[in-house]
């Protein structure tokens, strides 16, 4: 099975702040890479596919970027209602396999 | 719109066994995969396996073999999710999402069952 792991697991920013968060595969999963952004109470919600797609209907200041083991998501300016659960998935082969999550607080 | 809408909250006894369902509406059902995830509380996102609604064809997550079986109902756009075998391990929110076929993500999601075991 293909590792995800995530860094950090969590971190706290103020509005405004550019925030990154880096997700690794353990093995190379070419641009096979999902992003999703799950709130308290709540399911997840796609904000990127194939490693740098805004999916529709989200917020331009998120945006992804990567290949091969090493990915990064990026909030360019983060907002009060981005306060959430942020996780990598791989689609490259079954079974797919998440990070264990990023955690982001905003101050 | 596309929507995921599953079957509510479960309480089991371990050994017993659990059936979710899932419905979709929105788009042609048989189009799309649908996947199911599930979360412990205070945990991460564990896929379990997929489906193709229209082929009956599954790809079981080998942690879950031979305890879960993924099923159908094109007539009602239902999918259904039964595990069996159940443990208190087992207790956690179970979603359905729709897979993505060109990038195999999830979306949308359904808006999660919670199954608890508890004797």
């Amino acid at each position: 099975d293909i590792q995800m792991t995530q860094s950090p697991s969590s971190l706290s920013a103020s509005v405004g702040d550019r925030v990154t968060i880096t997700c690794r595969a353990s093995q190379s999963i070419s641009r096979y890479l999902n992003w999703y952004q799950q709130k308290p109470g709540k399911a997840p919600n796609l904000l990127i596919y194939a490693a740098s797609s805004l999916q529709s209907g989200v917020a331009s200041r998120f945006s992804g970027s990567g290949s091969g083991t090493d990915f990064t998501l990026t909030i360019s300016s983060l907002q009060p209602e981005d306060s959430a659960t942020y996780y990598c998935q791989q689609s490259y082969s079954t079974p797919w396999t998440f990070g264990q999550g990023t955690r982001v607080e905003v101050k | 719109q596309v929507q995921l809408v599953q079957s509510g909250a479960e309480v089991k006894k371990p050994g017993a066994s659990v059936k979710v369902s899932c419905k979709a509406s929105g788009y042609t059902f048989t189009t799309y995969d649908i996947n199911w995830v599930r979360q412990a509380t205070g945990q991460g996102l564990e896929w379990m396996g997929w489906m193709n609604p229209n082929s009956g064809n599954t790809d079981y997550a080998q942690k879950f073999q031979g305890r879960v079986t993924m099923t159908r109902n094109i007539s009602i756009s239902t999918a259904y999710m039964e595990l069996s075998g159940l443990r208190s391990e087992d207790t956690a929110v179970y979603y359905c999402a729709r897979g993505l076929a060109t990038d195999n993500c999830f979306d949308p999601w359904g808006q999660g069952t919670l199954v608890t075991v508890s004797s």
